[in-house]
């Protein structure tokens, strides 16, 4: 079992909509949860990070993690085309060796 | 101020040989991660290097191996080259937040390597 869980999906939604991104993680001593981007033949870039439990919000971009239930989560509001790419979650108890999500990929229609 | 940059972008080798890759961090950052992405397993940690010492190694064989210069570029090498191997073969480089306990991690656009 991955100590990072994620539906590779894909998900489709309408422009406009708000998208939720699940990540389950099984590993207790992940404390720092991380939500990347990635768009075709690109590296990973950097939406969002949060220490342990609570909400961080961030324009359109809202991340969420219950560490009571290890599920971490990615909010987007108001989806838009450029949204479409593949989302991935990640963990660490600390330093720079991240565990990966295999992600979700993402399609925002017009 | 320029991003994380690796060489080459694309490299096809064949099974037996070996490969090595570049990255060239963002400028001041000191820690360089390596990360093996394949469609089946997603991204997997190799190792990491902080001033010029390997800090954390993920589970990969010894065939994998990297170093880091006085300049914090860092190379990976990759001997007796498997099917297996072919992949996306990211780095990122690190600035640590002091203030989290955590790094945050720049990628660059990765080395895609086709092994036939």
């Amino acid at each position: 079992q991955k100590e990072v869980e994620q539906d590779p999906g894909p998900l489709s939604v309408p422009e406009g909509a708000i998208v939720s991104l699940n990540c389950t993680y099984s590993n207790s001593a992940f404390q720092y949860f991380m939500w990347y981007r990635q768009y075709s033949r690109k590296g990973p870039e950097l939406l969002m990070y949060t220490y342990s439990s609570g909400n961080k919000e961030d324009g359109r971009f809202t991340a969420q993690v219950d560490k009571s239930s290890k599920y971490i989560s990615l909010f987007i509001r108001d989806s838009q085309p450029s949204d479409s790419a593949t989302y991935l979650c990640a963990a660490t108890g600390g330093g720079n060796k991240l565990t990966f999500g295999t992600g979700t990929q993402l399609k925002v229609e017009l | 101020k320029a991003g994380v940059t690796q060489t080459p972008r694309y490299l096809i080798k064949t099974r037996g040989q070996q490969v090595t890759l570049s990255c060239s961090p963002i400028s001041g950052h000191r820690s360089v991660s390596w990360y093996q992405q394949t469609p089946g397993q997603g991204l997997q940690f190799l190792f990491e290097y902080f001033s010029e010492t390997q800090r954390n190694k993920g589970n990969f064989p010894g065939r994998f191996s990297g170093r880091q210069f006085s300049n914090s570029r860092s190379e990976m090498n990759v001997s007796t080259l498997e099917l297996g191997d072919s992949a996306l073969y990211l780095c990122a480089s690190s600035l640590r937040d002091s203030q989290s306990g955590t790094d945050t991690q720049y990628f660059g656009p990765g080395t895609r390597l086709t092994v036939l």
